[in-house]
């Protein structure tokens, strides 16, 4: 098994509202990731877990809070978004830190 | 600062040709891992190939194969008897050991032609 599943595919929000994304996986890798990706543009890296603790946060702002409740899942909270932060969110997972990730399909934000 | 550079915005190749994607990158890391990934319109990112930077020999993955050219910090991609399937976006991707941070090029967009 070399899936990476996240939901919801799809999600509209408004400004006010508060979700989550969600990802698992189950294939024992100790290390998640949350990207971020506009369209045509590579994508940038959010947060990374690795061992269950937040290892990296590439100054990312609040309204965006990341959980890691244990070593096979991973949430994105989601508060008081603005507009710019309409983007596809992909989840990835990998083994250590210097093997390929796997990513999710990923969860298309539309904030209105 | 680690670089990964794709000059190729957009290619195009007819069904079953040949096709290579262009990469380079810069570190001065001796220890390292190097990707091409695959991002159709469905939206995942698919592992294509692997190269670590210690292997001289260039890794081949059916109709995939790269041309690794270490001391030229070159990394191409190229797709044998190119397919529809194979139309998207392809982004190569750099690893230093041990950093979990993936350091992306700017994509080359490759259509396929039938």
């Amino acid at each position: 098994d070399t899936e990476v599943t996240q939901t919801p595919k799809h999600l509209v929000m408004g400004m006010t509202n508060k979700k989550s994304l969600k990802c698992e996986q189950h294939m024992g890798h100790r290390a998640m990731y949350w990207y971020k990706q506009k369209a045509k543009k590579p994508p940038e890296l959010m947060f990374v877990y690795s061992y269950e603790k937040l290892s990296i946060n590439e100054s990312v702002p609040s309204r965006f809070s990341p959980e890691c409740p244990n070593s096979s899942l991973l949430n994105l909270h989601l508060h008081a978004l603005q507009p710019e932060d309409s983007a596809l969110y992909l989840c990835a997972s990998s083994r250590t830190g210097n093997t390929e990730a796997f990513f999710g399909q990923g969860t298309r934000l539309t904030v209105v | 600062a680690q670089t990964v550079t794709q000059s190729q915005p957009e290619m195009s190749v007819q069904e079953a040709e040949t096709v290579t994607l262009s990469c380079t990158y810069d570190t001065s890391e001796s220890n390292y891992y190097l990707f091409w990934y695959k991002q159709p319109p469905s939206r995942q990112m698919i592992l294509v190939i692997r190269q670590e930077a210690y292997k001289q020999q260039n890794a081949t993955e059916n109709r995939f194969s790269v041309n690794f050219q270490k001391a030229a910090k070159s990394f191409s991609l190229k797709i044998s008897d190119s397919q529809l399937g194979d139309t998207a976006m392809y982004f190569c991707a750099f690893i230093t050991s041990g950093t979990y941070k993936y350091i992306f090029g700017t994509g080359t967009r490759l259509k396929v032609l039938a």
